[in-house]
């Protein structure tokens, strides 16, 4: 089955410590990018990236890092100076950047730091 | 800052209304209108993709229009059903950077049977 999958679906952390989301896709999709929701608000962009070896920063990438060494993978790590990194979190996926570059997205991480 | 804004924030209907929302992004630099629904539980997963002023996409009981020079796109749901029940997503894409999408805050759309 083609499609983008996310681990773990839950993930725990005390504060202070650093923690990394898994996002592998097997679409061969080009471009990645990394969503934060928080309630009563829309998907804000993170990261993207849209070749190997090669990524942006978005809207809110402070206290956030990625890599993307494999076309398939890109993972994202939530660290401690990430002020409130509480939220739920959406990896996507998409052919190359242009006008009909529809995403695809995963399941989701829910993200608690206790 | 670009903006992406949508109303209402919620909606409850019953089973058989007619429904639509509104979508409102910045008319200058257009480059693209993504229209998504997220249902709970589940991934948000793609409906419609629009990129020309007056484009009109219809996908079963539902149908989007677009109007670039004022900047808003309509979502319509036509005798709308317990399974229309998601959120649902737009995001706009301007010419300044097609890397990324900016979405908005999303309309939750509840059908009572």
């Amino acid at each position: 089955d083609g499609g983008i999958t996310q681990s773990p679906k839950y993930l725990f952390r005390k504060e202070g410590q650093n923690v990394t989301l898994s996002c592998e896709q097997n679409l061969n999709h080009d471009a990645m990018y990394w969503y934060r929701q928080d309630p009563g608000q829309g998907l804000r962009l993170i990261y993207y990236s849209q070749i190997v070896n090669d990524f942006q920063k978005g809207d809110i990438a402070e206290g956030y890092s990625v890599s993307r060494e494999k076309k398939e993978s890109f993972p994202l790590t939530v660290t401690s100076a990430q002020k409130n990194p509480t939220a739920f979190y959406l990896c996507a996926s998409s052919f190359i950047a242009g006008v009909g570059d529809t995403q695809y997205f995963g399941p989701g991480t829910r993200l608690t730091v206790l | 800052i670009l903006n992406v804004e949508q109303s209402p924030q919620s909606l409850h209907v019953q089973e058989g209304d007619s429904t639509n929302f509104t979508c409102s992004f910045p008319s200058s630099n257009f480059y693209a209108l993504h229209w998504y629904r997220w249902e709970t539980a589940k991934s948000p997963e793609a409906l419609f993709v629009m990129t020309l002023n007056g484009d009109e996409k219809k996908k079963g009981r539902i149908s989007a229009t677009l109007n670039t020079k004022e900047g808003y796109s309509y979502l319509y749901i036509k005798g709308s059903q317990p399974e229309d029940s998601a959120t649902y997503l737009c995001a706009f894409k301007w010419s300044g950077n097609t890397g990324k999408l900016i979405f908005g805050q999303g309309t939750t759309l509840q059908v009572k049977p």
